[in-house]
């Protein structure tokens, strides 16, 4: 699976845009982007996923390079519960992930 | 979706002990995942439990130190043995749901 490169930590003002970055260089043809954050004190929950073309859910919405080496998370109004770990990963079995290190999203009122 | 739930949800056990942890999920599914989550790190993939098989270890992951059990398609046990301080982390179960992965709250274990 491919590696995934994410900054550690951004902070973000409440109910203003985020875009959380990953670079993910080495993706293949067939891998898919997917997005879980992980809120303190509890397990991963599922935010989006995508192959090429960008994509919207009611959560966030995902926008997707050209050459696929890089993905944006993008939240459009951040919320105090928006504060979580954001993890990007890749793959092409939607069964195990491999998750890289993550983004800290801190959200200030 | 998929409920999981884990047993116990945290637990402090003395070194050179063993701590088995239980996975139900409210539905069937074919593989079942074990994750491992240090003290602020990211989660690491332990192996991946079939029904009916043996687990799938990754790399850096033995059967003898994380031994699975898979008995039916709603349950899965991991154990964590000969435990030592290093051990000390968060285990989460996983399952797939369509084309989403669903966690378990985790079960925190510290190991003195």
């Amino acid at each position: 699976d491919a590696k995934t490169t994410q900054p550690n930590s951004m902070e973000s003002n409440e109910e203003e845009p985020v875009h959380l970055p990953c670079n993910h260089s080495t993706i293949s043809g067939t891998d898919y982007i997917h997005w879980y954050r992980q809120l303190p004190s509890q397990g991963p929950e599922y935010v989006i996923h995508g192959l090429t073309s960008n994509v919207n859910n009611r959560m966030a919405s995902l926008a997707i390079a050209e050459d696929r080496k890089s993905s944006t998370l993008i939240l459009h109004r951040a919320t105090l519960r928006d504060a979580a770990v954001y993890y990007c990963t890749t793959g092409y079995n939607f069964n195990k992930f491999y998750f890289g290190s993550g983004t800290k999203l801190n959200v200030k009122p | 979706s998929a409920v999981i739930s884990q047993k116990p949800s945290r637990d402090i056990c003395q070194r050179g002990t063993s701590l088995t942890i239980q996975c139900q999920v409210d539905s069937q599914v074919t593989m079942m995942f074990w994750y491992r989550q240090q003290p602020g790190q990211s989660l690491t993939l332990i192996a991946t439990a079939n029904q009916g098989s043996e687990a799938t270890y990754e790399s850096g992951f033995v059967i003898d130190k994380f031994p699975i059990s898979r008995p039916n398609l709603t349950f899965s046990t991991l154990t964590v043995s000969n435990m030592s301080p290093e051990d000390s982390s968060i285990y989460l179960c996983s399952v797939l749901g369509g084309t989403e992965a669903f966690f378990g709250q985790g079960t925190r274990l510290t190991v003195v």
